[in-house]
Order: C-alpha cells, then structure tokens, then sequence
C-alpha cells in the first residue's frame, strides 16, 4: 500500500524557516518525480514544487523561486521541503504528491502557519 | 501562465443525477489535464488522467472528455459520496495550475 506521510509543520514566525518531510512507503520511491501542493485555509489547491525521480531536476512557482527548496534522499525514500524566509501567505496545509503531473498519491497534509 | 477557469463554481444534484463539470483552458494544454476530487477534510484524490483515462479504482460513472480547450468532467447516476470539491489540472506547462474548484453538494 502506498503511504505519504508528511511531518514537520507547525507555527513559525515571518521571516523564519521550516523544513518540511515526507516519508514515502509501499513503492520504489527513487523510480517517481514528486511534488508538493499546498492548500491555504479554505482556499483552492496550489502546486509549490516538484523534483525528478534522482533530484536532478526541479521546478518551482514563481512565488517560493529563491525561498523554497525541494529535495529527496532515495535512500531513505524521503522527500523535503525546505521553506526559508516565509511570509503569511504561505500558510497553508502542504501535501506531498507522487508523480509529476497526474498526482495519483496524496499525503494527509500538513498544516504550517506563519504568524507572529 | 495557463490559466484554467473553471465551472460552475457550485452545484446541487440529486442523487441518479448526471451532473458535468467544465475547465476552459487559456490556451491548448493537449490532454495534459487531470481531475481530482477533495472530500471534506480529506487530501484530494485523482479521478482522471490524460482528459479522459480513468485512474485506478475509481467507478465507471466518472468520464472526462476534450473539446479543444474544454475539458469537462461527467458524473452519471450521482452518488451520496460523490459530495465534495473537485478540481481540474493542467501538467502542460510550468507552472501546474488549478482550476479554482466546484463544490458538489448534493439534495
């Protein structure tokens, strides 16, 4: 059974830094792109970031360009999200997807709140 | 960016019903187009690939289909189940963009 799950969120203060994880089971995680979606507070979904299944390639919103970075460990079939100098709008609930396009797995999400 | 604007915004049905859902993209996105469906409190679940492949385990009365750079999603003999938000997406180009959503209720 494929599993996503997602750890790592919580309350930060603007301008400081989060790094977000996803422990993927049930497949070959270093045969899949992934990504990660995120869904502010009763709004609609928003893709963040995706990376190629060997990390060699990745791909951004222009929104989080320079502030965000995704990254993967095949060896220990986990994903990342390194979130740096964030700011209230990226509050949101932040799931990890596979693939890279037809995002046919989902993590349960988690939630990570900017605020001071 | 791809825009895709989706529609409508929100429905009520009855339960057997046959409800569609619609998704206008700004330019041609060729079958690069997914739907998924997002129950209440629930991560999103895919639905449809490829505008019209149906994803694994999801029931025979969900279809989506291509009209040039319309793409629509069908639900036939709707379901009590079938309540929630469902959104399209486009994979043609970076960035992947959403349709702004279409919540189902159902009567």
């Amino acid at each position: 059974e494929v599993q996503l799950v997602e750890s790592g969120g919580g309350l930060v203060q603007p301008g400081r830094s989060m790094k977000l994880s996803c422990a993927a089971s049930g497949f070959t995680f270093s045969n899949y792109g992934m990504a990660w979606v995120r869904q502010a507070p009763t709004k609609g979904l928003e893709w963040v970031a995706t990376i190629s299944y060997d990390g060699s390639s990745t791909y951004y919103r222009d929104s989080v360009k320079g502030r965000f970075t995704i990254s993967r460990d095949n060896a220990k079939s986990t994903l990342y999200l390194q979130m740096n100098s964030l700011r209230s709008e990226d509050t949101a609930t932040y799931y990890c997807t596979r693939g890279t396009g037809n995002f046919d797995y989902w993590g349960q999400g988690v939630m990570v709140t900017v605020s001071s | 960016d791809i825009q895709m604007t989706q529609s409508p915004a929100s429905l009520s049905a009855s339960p057997e019903e046959i409800v569609t859902i619609t998704c206008q993209a700004s330019q041609d996105i060729g079958n690069w187009l997914a739907w998924y469906q997002q129950k209440p409190g629930k991560s999103p679940q895919l639905l449809i690939y490829s505008a019209t492949s149906l994803a694994d385990g999801i029931p025979s009365r969900f279809s989506g289909s291509r009209s040039g750079t319309q793409y629509s999603l069908k639900i036939s003999r709707l379901q009590v189940e079938d309540t929630g938000i469902y959104y399209c997406l486009q994979r043609y180009s970076n960035p992947w963009t959403f349709g702004g959503g279409t919540k189902l209720e159902l009567k």
